[in-house]
């Protein structure tokens, strides 16, 4: 099976920076995905990962290691429409390449 | 136009009833999922197809029963719900590329009573 870890809420304020930790235990690691949530709404794409390092994309990037089952989600100059849920998933190909969620991290952007 | 829609967007049923989601998507996409959310538990898949023919089961299929009815439309079935079953349930879709991402539709809330 899988096992996906990521804090349950966080708090920051306008204008920092966050970062989001993600740790998983998997075999046959195929990749990682971040998604957005929005209370009440679909989750939305944010970031890939499946090589070590870190993908930038705007305000938004996502790191990994493999080694260390680890990744991190970073958001810059934050905004008040950040707060959302961040949703950190995993591709194992030993489970037919399907995702496994984490429980998610709701992020809270206070002025 | 939303690329992935779901109805309907809110339901409330009794015990023992027979319920119908259904999904449709525009994409062109082969492959379709079905999650539930429940508070704290993350997206658990219930039942997933890469195509017409080709139908499985996800982590929590017990209590659900899908149909893929052609290649744009996957309907999932509640026999007879269960309180349990109370939850917002999403259906997503994905291409075959090489990070294909899920594309989810706005959800369905439905309550069991």
């Amino acid at each position: 099976g899988q096992n996906i870890d990521q804090p349950t809420e966080m708090t920051a304020t306008e204008g920092a920076i966050v970062q989001i930790n993600c740790t998983y235990q998997t075999s046959g690691f195929n990749g990682l995905f971040w998604y957005q949530q929005h209370a009440g709404e679909a989750p939305t794409f944010l970031s890939y990962n499946v090589l070590d390092g870190l993908e930038e994309k705007g305000r938004f990037s996502s790191f990994l290691s493999r080694s260390k089952g680890y990744s991190y989600l970073l958001l810059k100059e934050l905004q008040m429409k950040d707060s959302a849920s961040y949703l950190c998933a995993v591709r194992a190909n030993n489970a037919g390449n399907m995702l496994t969620f984490g429980g998610g991290t709701r992020l809270m952007v206070k002025p | 136009d939303a690329d992935v829609t779901q109805t309907p967007r809110n339901r409330i049923t009794k015990t023992g009833k027979r319920i119908m989601l259904e999904c449709s998507q525009t994409k062109g996409h082969d492959r379709m999922y079905w999650y539930r959310q429940d508070p704290g538990l993350g997206l658990r898949l219930i039942y997933y197809s890469f195509d017409v023919k080709d139908i499985n089961k996800g982590e929590i299929s017990d209590g659900y029963s899908v149909s893929r009815q052609a290649q744009a439309k996957f309907s999932l079935s509640l026999e007879s719900a269960i309180p349990n079953q109370t939850a917002l349930y999403f259906c997503a879709t994905s291409g075959t590329g090489a990070s294909y991402e899920q594309y989810f539709g706005p959800g369905t809330r439905l309550t069991v009573t």
